[in-house]
């Protein structure tokens, strides 16, 4: 079964540092998406992606964080001057495929395992 | 401003059938219902959704009330790996997909 991974699982960076996640989602998929869980606490939606833009963002999605998707396959999430705060697991998504409408975001999202960021 | 009411916690016994409820009184008519789960740390799993009608897949039913202000989602055979957090969404159509803090089941034998 297709699914999206994640990498790196674990990364441990000092406050101040540029942290890279990065996200490979399914394949025919048209939608991407970063949420973030911190410990202890629920999961909160951070930015939607679609046709190379960000369609929807949250307040948590400040200038620090940006995504890109720089090739066919991956999608990425950089923090540029991590904060202890950002410390969490942040989970890419993806959603939408061949047959649907490119305006139907359907909310069958497909998450990955995650990657836990420590600062410290 | 949370659009869905679910219990914190339930419990549920292996092998029966667990019934989580969700109240979405404010519900809008092009508003779908879903439901997801949370294992452990895990990503979130899609679960099942519905706009009016009741919906079922392999992995549970899903019945909403014809009023839709509330709706249950039935897992007819709980096994102790359905132990995790389970959440009520309503959303529409384009817009992002915002968790609660769900309901955490508890599968005991």
């Amino acid at each position: 079964e297709p699914e999206v991974t994640q990498t790196p699982s674990h990364q441990v960076t000092q406050m101040g540092q540029e942290v890279i996640l990065r996200c490979v989602p399914i394949s025919n998929h048209l939608y991407f998406y970063w949420y973030r869980q911190i410990l202890g606490q629920k999961v909160e939606f951070l930015v939607s992606f679609y046709n190379n833009e960000i369609s929807e963002k949250s307040e948590i999605f400040d200038d620090q964080f940006s995504v890109e998707r720089p090739d066919g396959s991956n999608f990425t999430l950089k923090i540029r001057s991590t904060k202890l705060e950002d410390s969490a697991m942040y989970f890419c998504a993806s959603s939408g495929g061949v047959g649907f409408r490119p305006d139907a975001n359907t909310g069958e999202l497909f998450f990955g395992e995650g990657s836990r960021l420590t600062v410290l | 401003d949370a659009k869905t009411t679910q219990p914190p916690s339930m419990d549920c016994a292996e092998g029966r059938a667990a019934n989580l409820p969700c109240n979405h009184s404010t519900i809008s008519g092009n508003e779908y219902v879903y439901w997801y789960r949370q294992i452990h740390s895990q990503g979130p799993q899609y679960i099942i959704h519905g706009l009016k009608n009741n919906e079922t897949n392999e992995m549970a039913s899903l019945i909403i009330t014809e009023d839709r202000k509330s709706s249950t989602l039935i897992l007819p055979h709980a096994t102790l790996r359905d132990t995790a957090v389970y959440y009520c969404i309503v959303k529409q159509a384009g817009t992002a997909l915002i968790f609660g803090k769900g309901t955490t089941l508890s599968v005991s034998s």
